[in-house]
């Protein structure tokens, strides 16, 4: 079963605007990772973030965790066409659990 | 420093036949595990090792056996290929054991892409 569920499931912005994207998940969690994953690719790491934590940012990833929502938001900020890519969130220490992921496309 | 390899790239087997998947880090990390993804889905947990000398099933075991031959290896197994077994396979490597910020991070090989007609 899919834990983390992803919203929206597709995404298409202009270069330089602003991407969003919000995944929930149903259990309690230790911590929340989300993952990149281009066209025929492996998954990459972009960032975890603990349950203890509220927001996290690393470079231009922006993550914010609302436990009490149970759920996630991943925004990247003035967005490059090498944005494009599908985005996934995971919950789980080592079992982890996927959600659907979200299709992001960035036209030049 | 390779990080996760996995061979082969792509296979195509017929309903019956068996193969093995190969995954190797070089990372040494403790933990290992083996992804199944299919068309416009995210990853399901097929089988993983946290250390060397145990594995565990995760959430689509049947059809697969797993190896974790030594602390870099971890090899998939489909002894009797079905075309419900058509996908993705992707395998990851943890620290996991060791203490720290990032021991959950987990790092991904390019997969395989197996067809069975």
């Amino acid at each position: 079963s899919q834990q983390g569920e992803e919203d929206p499931q597709a995404l298409s912005i202009q270069e330089g605007e602003n991407a969003t994207m919000n995944c929930s998940y149903k259990t309690s969690i230790n911590n929340l990772q989300w993952y990149r994953q281009n066209s025929g690719r492996g998954l990459v790491h972009l960032i975890l973030i603990r349950s203890n934590e509220r927001e996290k940012h690393s470079g231009r990833l922006r993550v914010t965790l609302d436990t009490s929502k149970k759920s996630s938001s991943l925004l990247i900020t003035a967005s490059r066409a090498a944005d494009t890519a599908s985005y996934f969130c995971a919950e789980g220490a080592q079992k982890l659990v996927f959600g659907q992921g979200t299709r992001l496309t960035i036209n030049p | 420093n390779a990080g996760v390899t996995q061979t082969p790239k792509f296979q195509v087997l017929k309903t019956g036949q068996s193969m093995t998947l190969q995954c190797a880090q070089d990372m040494n990390h403790n933990s290992m595990y083996w992804y199944r993804q299919d068309p416009g889905m995210g990853l399901r947990l097929i089988y993983y090792s946290a250390s060397e000398g145990t594995t565990d099933k995760g959430e689509v075991p049947n059809g697969y056996n797993v190896s974790r031959l030594n602390k870099r290896e971890f090899s998939l197994r489909l002894e009797s290929a079905a075309p419900s077994q058509t996908s993705v396979y992707f395998c990851a490597s943890s620290e996991a054991l060791t203490r720290g910020p990032n021991t959950d991070t987990q790092y991904f090989g390019p997969g395989t892409r197996l067809t069975v007609l």
